[in-house]
């Protein structure tokens, strides 16, 4: 079955630690989205990408980078320079052209030792 | 204030009772969606809708576009219906989704 992967689903930071997390679709969708879900709060879109190569920053981009290399992965990186990266992190997929749906991922949830 | 608002934040109901979610936004907005997120995060697009409604089973979701709200209704509600609800307002054809905070509805057997 096609679906949106992440992993790990549960992550633990040091303090001053990159850590990167994965998502990978199997869908062919060209579109892939990151969000952060914190507590009470409605999703927040960090970084999106309509096409390989390519990425746009979403609302709250500082303090995360990604990549597009290959049209079925789309890696989070959170970096040292968030300075509140505990939160829930979701990862989505749409097809592009007219409204579409968008596919998400089960979720990995960061926290800081 | 949000662009876009839910009511309630949480609902309990007994098993069997009708639910209606509520969801108001201020943007102009192309479609609107309903999401269906689980207790262990991960999250189900239900509905995507323009104009008018759409049924699926027992999930009934309407839209009033002049007045900016749309509603999500559960009928014959059952305990495996509890789960957090979310609508999302997309701005244009390929504009990105402003999501609503979310109902926490809890059915009761």
């Amino acid at each position: 079955d096609g679906g949106i992967t992440q992993s790990p689903k549960y992550l633990f930071r040091k303090e001053g630690q990159n850590v990167t997390l994965s998502c990978e679709q199997n869908l062919n969708h060209d579109a892939m989205y990151w969000y952060r879900q914190d507590p009470g709060q409605g999703l927040r879109l960090i970084y999106y990408s309509q096409i390989v190569n390519d990425f746009q920053k979403g609302d709250i981009a500082e303090g995360y980078s990604v990549s597009r290399e290959k049209k079925e992965s789309f890696p989070l990186t959170v970096t040292s320079a968030q300075k509140n990266p505990t939160a829930f992190y979701l990862c989505a997929s749409s097809r592009t052209g007219g409204h579409q749906p968008q596919h998400f991922g089960d979720g990995t949830r960061l926290s800081i030792l | 204030k949000n662009e876009v608002e839910q009511s309630p934040q949480n609902l309990t109901a007994q098993e069997g009772e009708f639910i209606t979610i509520n969801c108001s936004y201020s943007v102009g907005i192309s479609a609107l969606h309903w999401l269906q997120q689980h207790p262990g995060g991960g999250i189900v697009s239900l509905f995507m809708l323009s104009s008018g409604k759409k049924k699926h089973g027992r999930l009934i979701a309407t839209i009033n576009i002049q007045e900016k709200h749309s509603s999500l209704h559960i009928t014959a509600s059952h305990p495996r219906d509890s789960a957090v609800y979310i609508c999302a307002a997309q701005g244009g054809s390929q504009g990105n989704l402003i999501f609503g905070k979310g109902t926490k509805l809890s059915v009761k057997p």
